[in-house]
């Protein structure tokens, strides 16, 4: 089955403490892209990555880091936590990106609180 | 600042009733458009993708891309309560999500 997934689904951790929440797809895209959910803010783009290698930053950067050493996994690294990155994080992945690039498909989501 | 906008609702039809949904982008250099549909707490789903100007029908949805007035609407036929979600537009060329509009379909 097609999908991306993404772990954990939830977590609860406390300020400061090193956390990475995994991402994989499994249709060979080239594009992936990390994205977080506020109330009434919608999904806001933190960074993607265009292929193995290759990632660049989002609107929202600031505190999270990725890494894509290979095509299927793009896992989002949060180094020092703070509340205010307590979100719904989605991972999301495209056959391409670009300008006449494709359709993302979503994980299921990352529910962190932050205390 | 290149920025998707959507009415953010909530938007309340009764069921049966067309339900229109507007965005508009700054971005004209944009080619690629898509709706989403998402449930609470759920990821988003792809409900339309659209390229060119004028209308594509899928089913109930028809999505509307005007590129000259830089804006692309979604139009759902014969609501029905399992539409009630927010959905979200969203411009290919950055990335770029609207807030989403949330829908409420009234039995």
């Amino acid at each position: 089955e097609a999908q991306v997934t993404q772990n954990p689904r939830y977590l609860i951790t406390v300020t400061g403490k090193k956390l990475t929440v995994t991402c994989s797809q499994n249709m060979n895209h080239e594009y992936m892209s990390w994205y977080r959910q506020d109330p009434g803010l919608g999904l806001r783009q933190i960074y993607y990555s265009m292929n193995v290698e290759v990632t660049d930053k989002g609107d929202v950067p600031e505190g999270y880091k990725v890494s894509r050493k290979e095509k299927r996994n793009f896992p989002l690294i949060l180094e020092s936590p703070s509340p205010n990155q307590t979100s719904l994080y989605f991972c999301a992945s495209s056959l391409s990106g670009g300008a006449g690039s494709y359709e993302q498909y979503f994980g299921p989501g990352t529910r962190l609180t932050v205390t | 600042q290149k920025e998707v906008e959507q009415n953010s609702g909530p938007l309340s039809v009764p069921e049966g009733a067309i339900a229109s949904l507007n965005c508009t982008y700054s971005d004209r250099g944009s080619q690629s458009f898509f709706w989403y549909r998402q449930y609470s707490g759920k990821s988003p789903e792809l409900i339309m993708s659209i390229y060119s100007n004028g209308d594509k029908e899928d089913g109930r949805f028809t999505a509307q891309l005007n590129k000259a007035s830089q804006y692309v609407s979604l139009l759902i036929r014969d609501s029905q309560p399992s539409d009630s979600a927010t959905y979200l537009c969203a411009v290919r060329a950055d990335m770029r999500f609207g807030a989403g509009t949330r829908l409420t379909v009234k039995p």
